[in-house]
């Protein structure tokens, strides 16, 4: 079982749309990440969280930590945020970072 | 651009050659991490320097790679007898309080 667990695995959604993506975790951390990244593999990272909730323009990162999950939104999708979001975890221990596979996202205009 | 470099960008070798990658990070991040992505899957963490010592290697990190960061600046990973096993995207990324700053990767394709 990967110490990430993302979902769904591949999401589409036409234009406007209200999106979330899960994260699921299992082990302890000190950050959680999410990061985008597009076809031609290059990756951005969208927000580093240790509690609560980040906005950044239309994006919207919230973490349980109880609960060991987070989420992330988009709100109004559109056709450029089609990309792979991936969410990783910094472990608690020391500097291991654990990654899900990736939730890739189409909008559809 | 994030201001993280790799080099070479794609790198296609036979088995049993030796490979070597260099990253250069963002200059003032004392943080670089290895990872290495198979297609369909999430980057998995390789090691991590901390300036000039390599303070963690995954147990993915085999005999045959190695990774150095000799001045604390640019850090490079040598894969010795390559595998086709081996064949995937290397990203690098550097941090300096958290948030990392990936590059573009090396595609290594072994045959």
């Amino acid at each position: 079982k990967n110490e990430v667990e993302q979902s769904p695995q591949n999401l589409t959604a036409q234009e406007g749309e209200f999106i979330t993506i899960n994260c699921s975790y299992s082990v302890g951390i000190s950050a959680l990440h999410w990061l985008q990244q597009h076809p031609g593999g290059g990756i951005v990272s969208l927000f580093m969280l240790s509690s609560g909730k980040k906005k950044h323009g239309r994006l919207i990162a919230t973490i349980n930590i109880q609960e060991k999950h987070s989420s992330l939104h988009i709100t109004a999708s559109h056709p450029r945020d089609s990309a792979v979001y991936i969410c990783a975890v910094r472990s608690k221990t020391g500097n291991q970072f654990y990654f899900g596979t990736g939730t890739s996202l189409t909008v559809i205009p | 651009d994030t201001g993280v470099s790799q080099n070479p960008r794609h790198k296609i070798t036979k088995r049993g050659q030796n490979v070597t990658f260099r990253c250069d990070p963002i200059s003032e991040h004392n943080r670089l991490y290895w990872y290495r992505q198979t297609l369909g899957q999430g980057p998995e963490f390789l090691t991590y320097f901390q300036n000039e010592a390599q303070l963690e290697k995954s147990r993915l990190l085999s005999d045959r790679f190695s990774a150095e960061r000799p001045k604390g600046s640019f850090s490079t990973l040598e894969i010795q007898r390559t595998e086709q096993g081996d064949s995937a995207m290397y990203l690098c990324a550097s941090s300096l309080s958290g948030t990392q700053y990936f590059g573009p990767g090396t595609r290594l394709l072994v045959l």
